[in-house]
């Protein structure tokens, strides 16, 4: 079974333009978290969905917002970027969206913002 | 606030040298455990997780967790380190109940550095 894949892997962006990240889990998977990592902070929760609906939101700014579409496939999306967005993104799966089941990490999208 | 705390940020260690590195939690209630490692340049992976029962936990690599609920901690070790055991170490907690990942809080990572 193909694991989580997100794409791209390396972004370098500019302040104020926005960016569009993709993660597609594993299949069977329906349930999608977006976490921002930075040195220092761990893992940041961002969002997460579930079934095409998110169902819990993250201390994130509005500029952070993120979809499901109907094949579990997930994007998120930062506007106006900022010096600060800049980190590694990650996304991961689970099978029903219940923690007794492990989440399953991509590798993740280096984001640099100049 | 939940919080999870690891203090050592950084540890170097030769091979052969026993592992020990701390996780704390700020929660009253029923809690589950997670060890998370990231090789360099790898994904993010599972090492070890506690949900009930022995609180003695032993997962891959070698690696086991021991869950000590006075303490509110959930330390990871490891008796003899190998050089590939190099890699940032992330302790995790989730609230039982939730099926939701906001409720899964990370700790900040420990850089574990193995000389040869």
């Amino acid at each position: 079974k193909a694991g989580v894949t997100q794409t791209p892997r390396y972004l370098i962006k500019t302040r104020g333009q926005q960016v569009t990240l993709s993660c597609s889990p594993i299949s069977g998977h329906r349930s999608v978290s977006w976490y921002q990592q930075t040195p220092g902070q761990g893992l940041q929760f961002l969002f997460e969905y579930f079934s095409e609906t998110q169902r819990n939101k993250g201390n994130f700014p509005g500029r952070f917002s993120g979809r499901q579409f109907s094949n579990s496939r997930s994007e998120m999306n930062v506007s106006t970027l900022e010096l600060g967005d800049s980190a590694l993104y990650l996304c991961a799966s689970t099978p029903l969206g219940q923690l007794n089941n492990e989440q399953f990490f991509g590798p993740g999208t280096r984001l640099t913002v100049l | 606030a939940q919080s999870v705390s690891q203090h050592n940020h950084h540890v170097i260690l030769s091979e052969a040298a026993s592992l020990e590195l701390g996780c704390n939690y700020s929660y009253g209630g029923t809690v589950n455990l997670f060890w998370y490692v990231q090789y360099p340049g790898q994904h993010l992976q599972l090492l070890l997780k506690y949900f009930s029962g022995d609180p003695l936990v032993k997962g891959i690599k070698g690696f086991e967790a021991e869950f000590i609920k006075s303490k509110f901690s959930f330390n990871l070790r490891k008796p003899s380190v190998q050089w590939s055991d190099t890699a940032e170490y992330f302790c995790a907690v989730t609230l039982t109940g939730y099926s939701s990942a906001s409720k899964i809080i990370f700790g900040s990572g420990t850089r574990l550095s193995i000389r040869p």
